[in-house]
């Protein structure tokens, strides 16, 4: 148990589907990501939020739409996906890298299958 | 082209050996270098961190090893465990919160 926690953890929906994932840290962080790891790949940095701000933004496709909220919970919306958006998705906070702390914690992921 | 690189995608040791998980980097701007373990159905969990003001780490059975000109660091694990038996990732920071992975190494450890 890392204190992020993902919901839900498995997930299979279609092409014209709008699905969110949850994700939710109790470690006191203001720094929250989103991941995606396809088979066989590196861990790719999707979004960064600091302090509720969204501070990167590596070229996502705009069918995946972020939410902070809060520096508790991050949302990630989906829609319209495409089968190759089939992957696990990881959510992960850590204190602000400007107080000098690196370490990022993962949630357990959500496994998306697009069909 | 990427930054991060882990050449190995296996390794294999014998229990109560040493286990040497190799990781390389392009990028001289890169100054914090971590190692994350990962099982199956979890998410990764950090392991031990090394900046590049040092040479060396250590953490109980693990241990960073950093060379800074050669742009390599390796993570040491000795005696390896069965419960070691995950995939090791190594990922690399340039201060701005922005972690760069590489591919990942699945260490096997048999009894």
């Amino acid at each position: 148990e890392t204190g992020v926690t993902q919901t839900p953890r498995h997930l299979v929906m279609g092409m014209t589907n709008k699905k969110s994932l949850k994700c939710e840290q109790h470690l006191g962080h203001n720094a929250m990501y989103w991941y995606k790891q396809s088979a066989k790949k590196p861990l790719e940095l999707m979004f960064v939020y600091s302090l509720e701000e969204r501070v990167e933004n590596n070229s996502v496709p705009s069918r995946f739409s972020p939410e902070c909220p809060n520096s508790s919970h991050l949302f990630l919306h989906l829609h319209t996906l495409q089968p190759e958006d089939s992957a696990l998705y990881l959510c992960a906070s850590s204190q602000s890298w400007d107080r000098g702390s690196y370490e990022q914690y993962f949630g357990p992921g959500t496994r998306l299958t697009v069909t | 082209d990427q930054q991060v690189k882990q050449n190995s995608p296996s390794l294999s040791v014998q229990e109560g050996r040493i286990s040497i998980l190799n990781c390389d980097y392009t990028n001289s701007m890169f100054d914090y270098f971590l190692w994350y373990k990962k099982y199956p159905a979890e998410g990764p969990t950090f392991l031990i961190s090394i900046s590049s003001i040092k040479d060396k780490n250590e953490d109980g059975r693990f241990t960073v090893f950093l060379n800074k000109s050669a742009k390599h660091l390796s993570l040491h694990i000795v005696p390896s465990q069965p419960g070691d038996s995950a995939v090791y990732f190594c990922a690399a920071s340039d201060r701005g919160g922005k972690l760069i992975f590489g591919q990942g190494t699945e260490l096997s450890v048999k009894p």
